[in-house]
């Protein structure tokens, strides 16, 4: 049993390059969500999935693009890379919106130069 | 806005010492609060969590506290052993319901 797992886990790019990132999840959990993390900064939410077929913007959305593309995966697009997204970005999935617990993937480390 | 601060946000202790980290909320309607435990190059995973119902939760060596009228809450780690050296985050759910502020978090380092 996987729980969430990311791809890649690292990754360089040059500004103005884009990439996706992928997260799946194998436990059935109805929502999903991307965080990243800086340092100092703590967790912030860049978009959200609650259920198949919906998306919604977290606290940081700009830069950033989502896709659920069916119940277990959703990817984030970058398509213009800018420095200030160099981070550690996290996937998570959830039974249901907030008031069950997030199950984390690895993370990818994004250096954007 | 919302928000969650979290202190200290380094904590050094002694192996069978315990350790206390504290987090303050702003909105009134989070009724949800986890704790989430991050070793070095993995994502975070939950350690123990409480909603707003119910003013303590203990599973063995961690326990949560909640105060509502206060809008804070901690977590309390007894006997700490190396093994709890990681970073702590604690979080709470915002006003609608649908995702999880986090605190900024706390590494907390054991001696042995």
């Amino acid at each position: 049993n996987a729980g969430v797992t990311q791809t890649p886990k690292f990754q360089v790019l040059k500004t103005g390059q884009s990439m996706t990132l992928q997260c799946a999840q194998d436990m059935n959990h109805n929502s999903m969500y991307w965080y990243r993390q800086d340092p100092g900064m703590g967790l912030r939410l860049i978009y959200y999935s609650a259920s198949e077929g919906t998306t919604d913007k977290g606290e940081v959305p700009n830069g950033y693009n989502v896709s659920r593309l069916n119940k277990r995966e959703f990817s984030l697009r970058l398509e213009s890379a800018a420095p200030s997204q160099t981070s550690v970005y996290f996937c998570a999935s959830s039974e249901r919106q907030v008031l069950t617990p997030l199950h984390f993937g690895n993370g990818t480390r994004l250096t954007v130069t | 806005g919302e928000n969650v601060e979290q202190h200290p946000s380094t904590l050094s202790v002694q192996e069978g010492d315990s350790a206390v980290i504290k987090c303050t909320y702003s909105d009134s309607a989070s009724n949800y609060f986890p704790w989430y435990k991050q070793e070095l190059g993995k994502g975070p995973q939950l350690i123990i969590d409480i909603r707003s119902n119910v003013g303590e939760k203990k599973d063995q060596r961690i326990a949560v506290t909640l105060n509502k009228t206060a809008k804070h809450f901690s977590l309390h780690i007894t006997e700490t052993q190396p093994e709890d050296s990681a970073v702590y985050f604690c979080a709470a759910s915002n006003q609608a319901g649908t995702a999880l502020i986090f605190g900024k978090g706390t590494t907390l380092s054991v001696s042995s």
